[in-house]
């Protein structure tokens, strides 16, 4: 166990609706980054937070937005759900400054029908 | 843009035999290269990582290898064991505010 959590672990939705992904990053830690991951694919960078601030951005589409409030967790709003949106969407943690190593959770499968 | 290429994609090795992945950055201000191992169905954990002051790190079973002036970075592991079956990402960042970016990733089986 990493010490970060994801809920839901699972989400089934339909196309066009909206969802949201929590993510708790491990106690202290002020870094939240969030990837996808499609199937047999590898890890695609979304977006980084650090203590409530954007700090870099990745591949993430226009229908998707993230933010992380003042108690450090995050959550990313999906919107105008697709087919191709289905993944397994992981958040990541890492410590404070100066410190590289990312700690990710159990990942939220999302799958849109 | 910044890209990180990691061959092979699948690698099949006998119990006991040597693994090599190899990965290649595009970033030349890339310092630290981590490297992430992903067991089917669950979460990528950290094993090894290094950074550019440093050419070679080894723990235990598992080798990292660094050539800055090639942008090449390789994961090195010996006397393989049905456990080390999963897939491997390898990836590159600048700092610790940047991102991560992640190779397509190797699927390592190994064989009893």
């Amino acid at each position: 166990d990493s010490g970060v959590t994801q809920t839901p672990k699972h989400l089934i939705t339909a196309t066009g609706q909206r969802v949201t992904l929590r993510c708790s990053p491990r106690s202290g830690d002020l870094s939240v980054y969030w990837y996808q991951q499609s199937l047999d694919q590898g890890l695609q960078f979304l977006i980084q937070y650090y203590n409530g601030e954007e700090r870099a951005k990745g591949n993430i589409l226009e229908r998707f937005s993230a933010q992380q409030f003042p108690d450090l967790h995050s959550e990313l709003n999906l919107s105008s759900l697709e087919l191709g949106d289905s993944a397994l969407y992981f958040c990541a943690s890492s410590p404070r400054t100066n410190t590289y190593e990312q700690y990710f959770g159990p990942g939220t499968r999302l799958t849109v029908t | 843009g910044e890209n990180v290429e990691q061959h092979p994609s699948t690698l099949s090795v006998q119990e006991g035999d040597s693994a090599v992945i190899k990965c290649t950055y595009s970033d030349s201000a890339s310092n630290y290269f981590p490297w992430y191992k992903q067991e089917l169905g669950k979460r990528p954990q950290l094993i090894i990582d290094i950074r550019s002051n440093v050419g070679e790190k080894k723990d235990q079973r598992i080798a990292v290898t660094l050539n800055k002036t090639a942008k090449h970075f390789s994961l090195h592991i010996t006397e393989t064991q049905p456990e080390d079956s999963a897939v491997y990402f390898c990836a590159a960042s600048k700092t610790s505010y940047d991102k991560v970016i992640f190779g397509p990733g190797t699927s390592l089986s190994v064989i009893p």
